[in-house]
This record gives structure tokens, sequence and C-alpha cells, in this order.
């Protein structure tokens, strides 16, 4: 399945480095999010956005930095990270209607197995 | 108490047995309701939406029951491939783009 991509798929980084993390979606939707699957816990919510601006930031460190330039890609800028920061990471669309973001299905990306030494 | 809640698991069962979990919420003004099944190492996939009078869809049949503030999830005639980990997701009324996911039941279907 294409419909929301994800790269890349494994990421080793050392805590100084400075990466980025691409999901791009095929679906026409206009509202995207970036959680983090940590081992044993749930899913967590960390950045939404709809038609391009951002609506929600979940009380995220400010060493990751999202970014939606339009409504088909969105970005996680990385920095300074630690190594609890390691985890899935996934992007996920939906589709925003009549201005309200419902809670539509959303469809996931396959993540990026992030590791932070 | 915690906003989503599941047993963790591992239920595991033989092939073709029917199996069961069901997912509390906290938030009795839920509204919207959901499924997901992940595989290992893989993203969670949308396996259905929970309606208020209950869906089915082939061998999964998904089930509200608001005045306990549970979903359920019954899966018959178990197959191998079914084994995975399946994750629910609540959506409260305010926010309603935020889903809260549970941390999943890892159900093993054994030969």
């Amino acid at each position: 399945e294409t419909g929301v991509t994800q790269t890349p798929r494994h990421l080793v980084m050392g805590m100084t480095n400075k990466k980025s993390l691409k999901c791009e979606q095929h679906l026409g939707h206009n509202a995207m999010y970036w959680y983090k699957q940590s081992a044993k816990k749930p899913l967590e919510l960390m950045f939404v956005y709809s038609l391009e601006e951002r609506v929600e930031n979940n009380s995220v460190p400010s060493r990751f930095s999202p970014e939606c330039p339009n409504s088909s890609h969105l970005f996680l800028h990385l920095h300074t990270l630690q190594p609890e920061d390691s985890a899935l990471y996934l992007c996920a669309s939906s589709q925003e209607l009549a201005g309200v973001l419902s809670a539509d299905t959303q469809y996931f990306g396959p993540g990026t197995r992030l590791t932070v030494l | 108490r915690k906003e989503v809640e599941q047993d963790p698991g591992p239920f595991n069962v033989p092939e073709g047995a029917t199996v069961a979990f069901n997912c509390t919420y906290s938030n009795s003004a839920s509204q919207s309701f959901f499924w997901y099944r992940q595989d290992c190492r893989k993203e969670p996939k949308l396996l259905m939406s929970v309606y208020s009078s209950g869906n089915e869809d082939g061998r999964f049949t998904a089930q509200l029951n608001r005045a306990s503030q549970y979903i359920s999830l019954l899966i018959r005639d178990s197959k191998l491939s079914d084994s995975a980990t399946y994750l629910c997701a609540v959506s409260p009324t305010s926010g309603t783009y935020k889903y809260i996911f549970g941390t999943g039941t890892r159900l093993k279907v054994l030969a």
C-alpha cells in the first residue's frame, strides 16, 4: 500500500546529530499527524496539522520540530535528541470536512524506527 | 485510571477458536471508536469502526457498550493470520481528531 509513505524507514543517530523524517500522503487528505510509539506504551499524538496549519502540539519537547509545507507533505526535524526518544515515529493522515477536524479514519504510514545512541 | 485501557495479553488461542477482547474508556462523552490491527514492526491499520448499533465484517464483530464504557472485538474462527496486536482508539467529543489509543492486546493464534 502506498497511501502514506515515510522515509527513512530506519534511522540511527547520535545525540548531537540533526536529521529529518519525511512523510507523504497520496490520499488527497488535508490533515496530517505525527505519533510516537514506544515499547509497551500507547501511541502518543505529537502534532496535528490541518490545512497546513499546526493545530496541536501535545507538549512535545522543542528538539522535535514539525514542518508542513503543503497538505501532502509533513516533516519532523530532529536535533539533540536523547536516547529515550528512540521509538517508532508514525505519520498519519485524514480528511477534514467542512473546516472541522473530525474523528475520521486516520491512515498510517509504515513508520520510521529511530534509535538514538 | 487510564483514559483507554486494554488487557495486553497475550491471548493464545488455537486455530478455529472464538476470541474476544475489550477496551474500556474513561470519558463518557467519547463519540468515536475504532479497532486497529498492528502487525509486529508495522503500522496500525484500521480494522473497523465501532458504531452504536455494533457492526460486523466477516469473522469480526465490534460492539459498543456505552453504559459500561467499553468496546469489544470478537473474532470467530481464528486464523493464524489473525495473530497481531489489536489497538482500540477512542475519540472524545472535544478536539475530536484526537484519538486516544490503548496499549493494545496481543493475540497469538496457534496451529
